[in-house]
């Protein structure tokens, strides 16, 4: 099936600093959802986007809706030691099945 | 509120023995509802959907087979587990509608020794 092209695939980080990452597609989509993996535990949803430039805020994250809605976005400001994990994208059109991105994995230096 | 149960949360199987996955859905109807294996290294790739009650697609031809006998509950089953079969089995529910979503359960962690 097809993956979303996520990147940077890995980064490390001082803490304190900005991250950004972005997820792309060939295809469009009518939906864009951003999660937070830890170890050993399921994904975890942290933000949903509906509509094409859309900007949307959890905290201390940003994510934006691609006005081409063929991409995303998803900025972390101010990074802290619990920000560590994998970030995926997930885009969803018509049908039953969601497209995930490969994952970000964020490391946080203290 | 929603919550998904999944389990066991670990499994340490020898190959060639049975395997059943259970996952659960509280606080919703009619989901639709999926099984994901993650390999290490990631990717989520999408082994069964289902729709409804008894209504089950699959994505991968594979050695495992998925069953809904009950509104929320979903079950991944193998005959006989092979080597290759090892990994985090994701169960995820979808809320339909304008604000389509997709939440996971805890996961379930197998190994095939």
């Amino acid at each position: 099936g097809q993956q979303l092209n996520q990147s940077p695939q890995s980064m490390f980080i001082q803490e304190g600093e900005d991250v950004s990452m972005n997820c792309t597609s060939s295809s469009i989509f009518n939906t864009w959802l951003w999660y937070k993996q830890d170890p050993g535990e399921g994904p975890v949803l942290l933000i949903a986007l509906y509509k094409a430039g859309e900007l949307t805020s959890n905290g201390r994250l940003t994510a934006q809706f691609g006005i081409t809605r063929k991409d995303s976005f998803l900025n972390i400001s101010a990074s802290i030691p619990s920000d560590v994990g994998i970030y995926f994208c997930a885009g969803y059109w018509v049908g039953n099945q969601f497209y995930f991105g490969t994952g970000t994995s964020l490391t946080v230096i203290p | 509120s929603q919550t998904i149960h999944q389990w066991p949360a670990t499994l340490v199987q020898p190959v060639g023995s049975p395997l059943s996955l259970e996952c659960t859905v509280e606080g919703t109807s009619n989901p639709n509802l999926y099984w994901y294996r993650q390999a290490a290294g990631r990717g989520l790739q999408l082994l069964f959907y289902s729709v409804g009650i008894g209504q089950i697609s699959s994505e991968v031809p594979q050695n495992l087979s998925a069953s809904r006998p009950q509104d929320r509950q979903f079950i991944l089953s193998s005959k006989k587990l092979l080597l290759s079969d090892s990994g985090f089995y994701l169960c995820a529910w979808r809320l339909t509608g304008p604000t389509d979503t997709q939440y996971f359960g805890p996961g379930t962690r197998l190994t095939v020794l």
